[in-house]
């Protein structure tokens, strides 16, 4: 079955670590994203990618970092510079950045301690 | 870059009845998409429906229609015969040719028997 895979569900870390979170999708699409939920909130877009070797700062990019190699990965490391971390992370992907449903992964709990 | 707003934070509705749940929405692009997405408890962002600035009829699938105004800029969520499975947190979103998605603060559906 095609879809998005994030790892792990639940993480926690120590204040001062950097840490990557897993995204996976086999659905071929172009685009990929990393938003963050804080609770009662909606989503706010931290970085979007529309092909391999190039990706986009969102709303809140300041204290993250991704990476895009390979068409189906996008994963991002939250670091030591992000000031409020603990959140819950969502991924999603669409055939095209605009105009097109996104799919979502099941997304990573992250509380950093 | 669009603005959407979600003016109820809560709504509460009887098993079998119908529900709408309303988003306002600002932008200068003539042409948008809007999506409504359901997160259950589990923290999945389920997508539901799309209506595209320009389609002529109402977006519907199965038990989920929009009531898109386009001259008050409105895109209401129509929910007929509700069911337990509705209880969740529902978010209306919108992109254009020239933005990514932006998502509203969300209204949260409680369903009784």
């Amino acid at each position: 079955d095609g879809g998005i895979t994030q790892s792990p569900k639940y993480l926690f870390r120590k204040e001062g670590q950097n840490v990557t979170l897993s995204c996976e999708q086999n659905l071929n699409h172009d685009a990929m994203y990393w938003y963050r939920q804080d609770p009662g909130q909606g989503l706010r877009l931290i970085y979007y990618s529309q092909i391999v070797n190039d990706f986009q700062k969102g709303d809140i990019a300041e204290g993250y970092s991704v990476s895009r190699e390979k068409k189906e990965s996008f994963p991002l490391t939250v670091t030591s510079a992000q000031k409020n971390p603990t959140a819950f992370y969502l991924c999603a992907s669409s055939t095209g950045l605009y105009y097109n449903e996104q799919f979502f992964g099941p997304g990573t709990r992250l509380t950093v301690l | 870059a669009q603005k959407i707003t979600q003016t109820q934070p809560g709504m509460f509705v009887q098993e079998k009845e119908a529900v709408t749940l309303d988003c306002t929405y600002d932008t200068s692009d003539p042409s948008y998409g809007l999506f409504w997405y359901k997160q259950p408890s589990s923290g999945e962002m389920i997508f539901l429906i799309y209506q595209g600035s320009y389609d002529q009829q109402n977006a519907t699938e199965g038990r989920y229609s929009l009531n898109f105004q386009k001259a008050r800029k409105s895109a209401n969520l129509v929910i007929s015969a509700s069911q337990l499975g509705d209880s969740a947190m529902y978010f209306c979103t919108g992109n254009s040719g020239y933005s990514t998605l932006t998502f509203g603060k969300g209204t949260m559906l409680l369903v009784s028997p």
